[in-house]
């Protein structure tokens, strides 16, 4: 069975562009999650999105911002971004039911210059 | 806010030694997750406990999580060079109602052959 799916792998963008990361859950997980892990700072949670609906947010700006599709598979898109946003972006899937027990992808490498 | 210290930060040892990281919280958590993460590369879980006082097993791997529920440990059995990675522990709480889970700093592990 496939695992947690994201691309690109890497994203080289500049100060002030947009950036757009795919993920998709492994079968029959309705749950999506987005982390980013930047060095030295730890895995921080971004957003939560079931059924379509975004269901919880961390505390960070609304340029960071998402969605999720008929399919499950979910988008994040980070708007004007800032030389800080350069990290590890994790996406994770669960069951709605058991969302403590989240498997992650291999993440997309973000690099702003 | 809930957050979980690891410690240590840092391990290096040789092959066949034994040791334990800890993760301790001052908040109660409804699960704990390990999981480990090689470099560039998405977090793999371990195991997820949820009683207080549980005590898992894999392999040489053996996980125990607190009687009051604020704290694990993991303690590895005559490590190998392939236990090397990132360790991480992840509490999930209010029984997931918030969907995210809240992941310490990590315990960077080298076993050296």
């Amino acid at each position: 069975e496939a695992g947690v799916t994201q691309s690109p792998t890497h994203l080289i963008k500049t100060r002030g562009q947009q950036a757009t990361l795919r993920c998709s859950p492994i079968s029959g997980h309705t749950s999506v999650y987005w982390y980013q892990q930047a060095l030295g700072l730890g895995l921080q949670f971004l957003l939560w999105y079931d059924e379509g609906e975004e269901r919880n947010r961390g505390n960070f700006p609304p340029r960071f911002s998402g969605r999720q599709f008929p399919n499950y598979s979910s988008e994040l898109n980070v708007n004007a971004l800032e030389l800080e946003d350069s990290a590890l972006y994790l996406c994770a899937s669960s069951l709605y039911q058991n969302q403590e027990t989240q498997y992650f992808g291999p993440g997309t490498r973000l690099l702003v210059l | 806010t809930q957050l979980l210290e690891q410690s240590p930060q840092f391990l290096s040892i040789q092959e066949g030694e034994n040791l334990t990281v800890y993760c301790n919280s001052s908040s109660v958590f409804s699960s704990l997750q390990w999981y480990r993460q090689e470099p560039g590369e998405g977090p793999v879980l371990l195991v997820t406990v949820v009683t207080g006082g549980e005590v898992k097993k894999l392999k040489r791997l053996t996980f125990q999580f607190g009687d009051a529920r604020k704290d694990s440990s993991l303690h590895i059995t005559a490590a190998q060079p392939g236990d090397t990675g990132l360790y991480l522990c992840a509490g999930g709480s209010s029984g997931g109602s918030q969907g995210n889970l809240i992941f310490g700093k990590g315990t960077k592990l080298s076993v050296k052959p």
